[in-house]
């Protein structure tokens, strides 16, 4: 079974929008990490957010924010007022305690921002 | 702090090369990964390593892939010989193995990547 699943393969949003990215993941392990990471056409992959299993709040930084929904598996992105600058891919990843250090991606989503 | 480098950048070679990817990671940083990325199979893990120890191997492909780390600076990722299905970007990331919970103890950092083409 996949661990990570990211449904959308590519979206299209209007400058300034919001748009929200889909994550879905399946993990047993009770202590585990969620991060997102942007990669633009450069190719660089870049950390944007993190979110701790036992974290009571949904992380955010900036534009971003993770709307994590424990009991449905879902750590899906945010991003407020989108720029020209966010067309980009975005992969959402894991980090289980049990699986050490390993860090298991989505299949990403491509984002084109509109002007 | 330079971030985590890779050299080449760019590789083109002919099919049974010997191929070689180095990476230097942050310092301070004590796992070192190895990803390959393609088109049709996205980011896959090949090996990480722990204070200079393979962890897990269980993503290398096959016995042309092996991968080494000498010192905490330096690892390498050799391909021999090369095949035109090795054709990829070839990112190596490093970072601390600090708790879970603790976020900023686990963020992979990542490098350029090495884009590898095999004729």
């Amino acid at each position: 079974a996949q661990k990570i699943t990211q449904t959308q393969p590519g979206m299209f949003v209007q400058e300034k929008e919001a748009v929200t990215l889909d994550c879905t993941y399946d993990t047993s392990d009770p202590s585990y990490g969620l991060f997102w990471y942007k990669q633009p056409s450069s190719g660089e992959m870049i950390f944007l957010i993190y979110q701790g299993s036992y974290d009571q709040q949904n992380a955010t930084e900036g534009r971003y924010s993770l709307n994590f929904q424990k009991a449905r598996k879902s750590a899906n992105l945010v991003i407020s007022a989108s720029q020209l600058g966010d067309s980009a891919m975005y992969f959402c990843a894991m980090r289980e305690r049990a699986a050490g250090n390993k860090l298991t991606f989505g299949g990403g989503t491509r984002v084109l921002v509109k002007p | 702090d330079a971030g985590v480098i890779q050299s080449p950048r760019h590789e083109v070679t002919e099919m049974g090369q010997e191929v070689t990817l180095r990476c230097k990671p942050i310092s301070g940083h004590n796992s070192l990964f190895w990803y390959r990325q393609t088109m049709m199979r996205g980011l896959e893990l090949l090996i990480y390593f722990n204070n200079n120890v393979p962890i897990d191997d269980s993503g290398m492909p096959e016995d042309r892939f092996s991968a080494k780390m000498p010192n905490a600076s330096f690892s390498t990722l050799k391909i021999q010989p090369s095949e035109p299905r090795d054709s990829a970007v070839y990112f190596c990331a490093s970072s601390r193995q600090g708790i879970l919970e603790l976020a900023g103890a686990n963020v992979l950092t990542f490098g350029a990547g090495s884009r590898l083409t095999v004729l």
